[in-house]
């Protein structure tokens, strides 16, 4: 069975950083892209960040871009996602999402998410 | 800046038929967008129905199908139940590994 299990949420000021981290497990890491994709309360989805199988090609929202850092770690079968210079408007439950194939294919499955709460 | 539009809330009978749409303000959505589909009840993580416009997501009922209809991507839910009653989010990808969600549409069936 596919888990995804994110952590690394919690409560942080504006201006501060925060890294998040996803195990995964029940399918070889290694052959698929990852995902962060998150969720304000009650709100919409945003995706995030997303890296390729082998971590040589990425992509972020706009929203993120310059700020957010996202990497693997095969041996590990794990993601991370660095936020610095966090915002307000970041707070949200992020979710870790599997993709479908090596890179450019769909989400697939996806973690409960962990929550970042940015606030002073 | 891209952005994808969906219906804030659509209403269906159970037993009914009901059909949910993606579009692009600006553009027509096709099958190189790669359009998938999520169902999130309250509480509960986003879970995969549709992908890649037309295919169904493993143990997904059929009365769950995708397609392009036109210029947009479109969610059919035939003989809905209760269960449906969810939101609904689409996903378009948008190229260079960038996808974008739309607003997600509340479906209520009563």
């Amino acid at each position: 069975e596919v888990q995804l299990v994110e952590s690394g949420g919690g409560l942080v000021e504006p201006g501060g950083s925060l890294r998040l981290s996803c195990i995964a497990s029940g399918f070889i890491f290694d052959d698929y892209a990852m995902h962060w994709v998150r969720q304000v309360p009650g709100k919409g989805l945003e995706w995030v960040s997303g890296l390729s199988w082998q971590g040589y090609s990425s992509g972020y929202a706009d929203s993120v871009k310059g700020r957010f850092s996202v990497s693997r770690d095969n041996d590990k079968n794990s993601l991370y996602l660095q936020m610095r210079s966090l915002r307000i408007e970041d707070t949200a439950l992020y979710y870790c999402v599997k993709g479908r194939g090596y890179w450019g294919d769909p989400l697939d499955i996806w973690g409960r998410g962990t929550m970042v709460t940015v606030s002073s | 800046h891209t952005v994808v539009t969906q219906e804030p809330a659509f209403s269906v009978s159970p037993g009914g038929t009901v059909t949910l749409t993606c579009g692009l303000r600006s553009g027509s959505v096709s099958d190189d967008h790669y359009p998938s589909w999520y169902q999130q009840t309250p509480g509960q993580a986003p879970r995969t129905l549709i992908y890649s416009a037309s295919v169904r997501s493993s143990g997904v009922p059929d009365r769950f199908s995708g397609s392009i209809l036109g210029n947009k991507a479109a969610l059919a839910i035939t003989g809905a139940q209760t269960d449906d009653e969810a939101h609904y989010y689409c996903v378009l990808y948008m190229g260079s590994g960038n996808w974008v969600f739309g607003g997600g549409t509340k479906l209520t069936v009563l």
